[in-house]
């Protein structure tokens, strides 16, 4: 079974704070990508890479940043958390054949 | 507008009923279709997935593409309470991997 691994569940950050969040897979997929879903808006995506060192920016990339040093690995950065940050935030991977994404469980950030 | 749209829900059911969720799209590039249940506090989970127009069907569960009509379906026959879950459609082109989804429907199945 393809894991996803979101390091936190649950994560509690305060304003300006930088904020690392982390995904983990552990079946070589190439293709990882980040997500936030909120109420009303759906999931969005922020950003995703295709290879190690390689990023695209999704819809709503403003600060963000991501970084990808290894292929099992795909973590988003929030520069200066805000609170309009407060959101789930998914991580997805995807097979080379770009058939399916499977999920991590999920990550809720609050920012107060 | 939206390049995905959903029904929005919530949709409440009795136990055993028959569920359609549907969505719109006017991307007509998008040749991936799938299906995505969620439930509460986890991430979404795949539940079917299609290539280009036509049905398919595993279970209970019948998913449905008409590509002239950018309209997909998910039926669910014979509902259980387990079922109860939000449904995400989404959405890929053949280039590229990152899909665009529905806002999701939220559904009760009630014993």
């Amino acid at each position: 079974d393809v894991k996803v691994t979101q390091s936190s569940r649950y994560l509690v950050k305060r304003t300006g704070e930088k904020v690392f969040l982390e995904c983990v897979q552990d079946m070589d997929h190439e293709n990882m990508f980040w997500y936030r879903q909120d109420p009303g808006l759906g999931l969005r995506l922020i950003y995703f890479s295709y290879d190690v060192k390689m990023k695209e920016k999704g819809d709503i990339p403003e600060g963000y940043s991501v970084s990808r040093e290894k292929k099992e690995r795909f973590s988003l950065i929030l520069e200066s958390a805000s609170t309009n940050q407060t959101s789930m935030y998914l991580c997805a991977s995807i097979t080379g054949m770009n058939t399916e994404a499977f999920f991590g469980q999920g990550t809720r950030l609050t920012v107060v | 507008q939206k390049e995905v749209e959903q029904d929005p829900g919530p949709l409440s059911v009795p136990e055993g009923a028959i569920v359609s969720l549907n969505c719109t799209y006017s991307n007509s590039a998008f040749q991936y279709f799938m299906w995505y249940r969620q439930y509460s506090r986890k991430g979404p989970e795949l539940l079917m997935y299609t290539y280009s127009s036509g049905n398919k069907e595993d279970g209970r569960f019948t998913a449905q593409v008409d590509k002239s009509s950018k309209y997909i379906s998910l039926f669910i026959r014979d509902s259980q309470p387990s079922d109860s879950a939000t449904y995400l459609c989404a959405m890929r082109n053949t280039n590229a991997g990152k899909s665009t989804f529905g806002d999701g429907t939220t559904l009760t199945v009630k014993p």
